[in-house]
């Protein structure tokens, strides 16, 4: 199947500095790639949505100037945490959907960590 | 509306045995049920998924479904081994919605040996 990665892996920040944390998908073009995050014992929150090349959707209640998502490439997306808290600690989960896919199938990354102190 | 509802909540199974979850959904617009398998500090992995055409679906020891009138979905995993111990979420999507997926609660899946 399609591989999609993240990096870091995980991270340690203090309170107040930005985080960036980068998607790819490595062996297919990726159209639009989703950004989740994921509290422990909780299910996956979608954040927002993000087109190569167009501004991303973001979901009702995630503040669009916190969390700034970039898709420069069919296969790279950023999400940036800006000025983040301790409550912003999280797993964060991207996917990737490819344009050509007849179906609706999401590949995931195998997410990344973050911890603010 | 886009709520997908999955039971239970957690599930302990002895090795050998069957585990079945379950999923409910209100919009009849979803086209794409998979359901996915998350081991801790992992992404989640697609393990099978279904379209509403088709009542069931096999792949291996893991088996999805699906009934259209009740708006229901399940997925069984047949001789159910230790390392099928992980947390399983099914999802619903939209092809016409961008694919976005709407995922249930999850279960917390233990097998014994």
């Amino acid at each position: 199947g399609a591989v999609v990665s993240q990096h870091p892996s995980w991270v340690i920040c203090k309170s107040g500095t930005s985080v960036k944390i980068e998607c790819r998908s490595l062996d297919f073009q990726a159209t639009t790639m989703f950004w989740y995050r994921q509290f422990p014992k909780q299910s996956l929150m979608l954040m927002a949505t993000s087109n190569e090349g167009s501004k991303a959707t973001y979901e009702q209640g995630v503040e669009k100037d916190k969390f700034l998502i970039n898709h420069a490439s069919l296969t790279l997306s950023t999400l940036t945490v800006t000025s983040a808290h301790p409550e912003d600690s999280s797993f964060y989960i991207c996917s990737a959907r490819s344009g050509t896919s007849a179906i609706n199938e999401q590949f995931f990354g195998p997410g990344t960590r973050l911890t603010v102190l | 509306q886009q709520q997908v509802k999955q039971s239970p909540q957690s599930l302990i199974v002895q090795k050998g045995g069957i585990s079945i979850i379950n999923c409910a959904y209100e919009n009849t617009a979803f086209d794409y049920f998979p359901w996915y398998q998350q081991f801790p500090g992992k992404g989640p992995a697609l393990l099978i998924a279904i379209r509403p055409d088709v009542s069931e679906k096999k792949e291996g020891r893991f088996t999805i479904s699906f009934n259209k009138s009740a708006k229901q979905f399940s997925l069984h995993i047949m001789d159910s081994q230790p390392g099928d111990s992980a947390t399983y979420f099914c999802a619903a999507s939209v092809k016409t919605s961008g694919s976005r997926l709407t995922f249930g609660e999850g279960t917390q899946l233990t097998v014994n040996p």
